[in-house]
Order: structure tokens, then sequence, then C-alpha cells
């Protein structure tokens, strides 16, 4: 059964700067990862998807790496800002059969960005 | 562009009564997932649909069933509610693709079981 882990689960940052978020694996056989963002409260909202062929995804200051041989993936946030401020969690699908990906969560890195 | 949809919102119910929770999926995405998302937890997978026939269910209670439409919206319907029923209930809707399975999901509906 696949386990996700995210390490650490909190973080407090000043504002300005970079950080690193980790993101680790059991099973190394997916298909891809996906970064969600959570306010508190809300919804998901999907960040980056990185297909299981690709080493690395990029949206604006995110970067979000693969290397699924070791089983881990980082989500880099450049330039911290307070609006930054939320969980972060990823997730990796697993197939079941008859056309259903499931996702299965890691618990998350709370993250504050200090002005 | 459109986004998944979840009505209502907020759903306030006693102990053994029943809630139907709505989905409306991105246009044209043919994959309904349901999650559910206790406090302080990650979200944990219920039931799934692919071209409106079930695709697979995780932790989902025998008390909760889920159908989806002709119209490929998708209800899920809990009975019986207990207390630890009270969590968001997300939705989320994707394309069928092995690799590029990106799955969107809707604001929620925050259950309150009192």
């Amino acid at each position: 059964k696949q386990e996700v882990t995210q390490i650490p689960a909190a973080l407090s940052v000043p504002e300005g700067e970079n950080l690193v978020l980790n993101c680790s694996f059991t099973d190394s056989a997916i298909y891809n990862l996906q970064w969600f963002r959570q306010d508190p409260g809300k919804g998901l909202t999907s960040l980056l998807l990185i297909q299981s062929s690709q080493r690395e995804q990029t949206s604006g200051r995110l970067n979000a790496s693969l290397d699924k041989s070791s089983g881990r993936s980082t989500l880099y946030i450049a330039a911290s800002q307070p609006g930054d401020s939320a969980t972060y969690l990823c997730a990796v699908p697993a197939y079941s059969g008859a056309g259903s990906y499931q996702l299965t969560f890691g618990k998350g890195t709370k993250l504050s960005v200090i002005p | 562009a459109a986004g998944v949809i979840q009505s209502p919102r907020h759903l306030i119910k006693e102990k053994r009564e029943t809630a139907t929770l709505k989905c409306y999926p991105i246009p044209r995405h043919d994959t309904v997932y349901w999650y559910q998302q206790g406090p302080g937890q990650d979200p944990q997978f219920l039931i799934s649909f692919y071209e409106k026939m079930q695709s697979d269910k995780g932790s989902i209670p025998d008390r909760f069933s889920a159908q989806q439409f002709s119209d490929y919206h998708s209800e899920l319907n809990m009975s019986s509610l207990e207390l630890g029923d009270s969590a968001l209930y997300f939705c989320a809707s994707s394309l069928q693709d092995r690799d590029y399975n990106e799955q969107f999901f809707g604001p929620g509906t925050r259950l309150t079981v009192l």
C-alpha cells in the first residue's frame, strides 16, 4: 500500500526566503505526482502535476522535482510571500482498474511566511 | 475557466438524519472522485466514477452511497449520520489519462453532524 510522507509538518520563514518542501512515497511505480495548496477550511488548489517521465515542472515561482527511483519529490518556492501561507499537500495516484486513479495524500506541510 | 461545483457548501444535520451532497464536474471530464477530510486530517478517498459507472471504492461506510447521472453530475448520499461523519467532503474531476490525470477539486461541502 502506498504511503506518502511530508516533512516538515510545519515551517515558518521570513518573507523573501526561498524554501523547499519535501514529499516521499514508498512505492516508486507511480504515474505522476501532484502538489496542492489548501487554505484553512477551503478546497484544494492544484499547483503542479509532474509526470513520471519528467524530472521537473515549473509554474511561476514554483518548481517541483521528481526522483522516482528514490521515491522523493520536492516543491521549491522562490521569494516567498505572506500570501503563500497555507498547507501544501503532495499526492500520488493509484490505479485500481476501471478508470480510477484515486489519490493518496501526505499529511501536508503547513507553511507560514512572516512579513 | 469552469471549475468543479459542489452544493451545498455547508450542511448541518442531526444524528441519524440523511444528507445528499452534489457535485458538478468540469465539462468534458469523464471521471469523478469523492474524498472525505476530517479535522486536521489528509483527504481520504471514498468512491469514484468513470463514464457514469462506479470504478472504485475506498473507505466508504455502507451507510453511504453515490451515483453519477447522465449529465455527469454526481451525488453522495449519506444515511444514519453519526457525529464522526462531520468533515469536509470534496469532489474532484479529471480526464481519464494514465500519465496526466490531474484532479481538480471543488470547494467542498462542510458537513456538521450534531
